[in-house]
């Protein structure tokens, strides 16, 4: 079975420009998230979608980010305009969702490094 | 504010040895709980998850959970220097809820 799939693995970019990652889940997970890590310290949550509703947004900094999960399946993450204090590793995880127990086990991806010089 | 305590280390434990790993959590309400191993430079891999008190066994590891003292542990017997990791403890709500995360330990196993 095949992981969850990020692309581009290393992103190096100017402060002010814009940047998307992309996101592809384990076949037939429902919910989707996205995570910043930063050096030193835990993942912490950016978003989670169920399906194609994002259902936690709290955390996600909305003057300059936003997501989109299209038909419920991939999904991308943009930052405009990115700010030095961007730089990290956005993580990306799925699980299959409602259900309970191991239906909430979220597998992650390998990340995006991005760096805002 | 949900918070998920653990030991930074570097906890340096030797080869063949039993290396334990501790972890507290402020929401009572907590119903899932996920141990994670982190190599340098990776994503997280999820290797072991506990849902009701007691102890649970997967090979060489062993989860433990302490609802009551709020308290989650991870054991790894006979540590390998392959064990060397970052092992991240993180906790939900239950159910399909984003996971909050502890900053990690840092495990050695020394050869």
């Amino acid at each position: 079975e095949a992981g969850v799939v990020q692309s581009p693995r290393y992103k190096i970019i100017e402060k002010k420009q814009p940047v998307a990652f992309w996101c592809n889940p384990i076949s037939g997970h429902n919910t989707l998230y996205w995570y910043l890590q930063n050096l030193g310290q835990g993942p912490e949550l950016l978003i989670r979608y169920e399906n194609e509703e994002a259902v936690d947004d709290s955390q996600l900094p909305k003057d300059r980010f936003s997501a989109e999960r299209l038909k419920g399946v991939d999904s991308t993450l943009k930052i405009q305009p990115a700010e030095l204090g961007d730089s990290a590793v956005y993580l990306c995880a799925s699980s299959l969702g409602v259900g309970g127990g191991t239906y909430n086990e979220q597998f992650f991806g390998p990340g995006t490094r991005l760096t805002v010089l | 504010q949900k918070e998920v305590e653990q030991n930074s280390g570097p906890l340096s434990v030797p080869e063949g040895a039993i290396a334990s790993l501790n972890c507290t959590y402020s929401d009572r309400v907590s119903q899932s709980f996920f141990w994670y191993r982190q190599y340098s430079g990776k994503s997280p891999e999820l290797i072991m998850s506990i849902y009701s008190n007691g102890d649970k066994e997967d090979g060489r590891f062993t989860a433990q959970l302490n609802k009551a003292s709020q308290y989650v542990s991870l054991l790894i017997r006979d540590s390998q220097p392959s064990d060397s990791a970052t092992y991240l403890c993180a906790v939900n709500g239950g159910g399909a809820d984003g996971l909050t995360f502890g900053k990690g330990t840092h495990l050695i196993i020394q050869p």
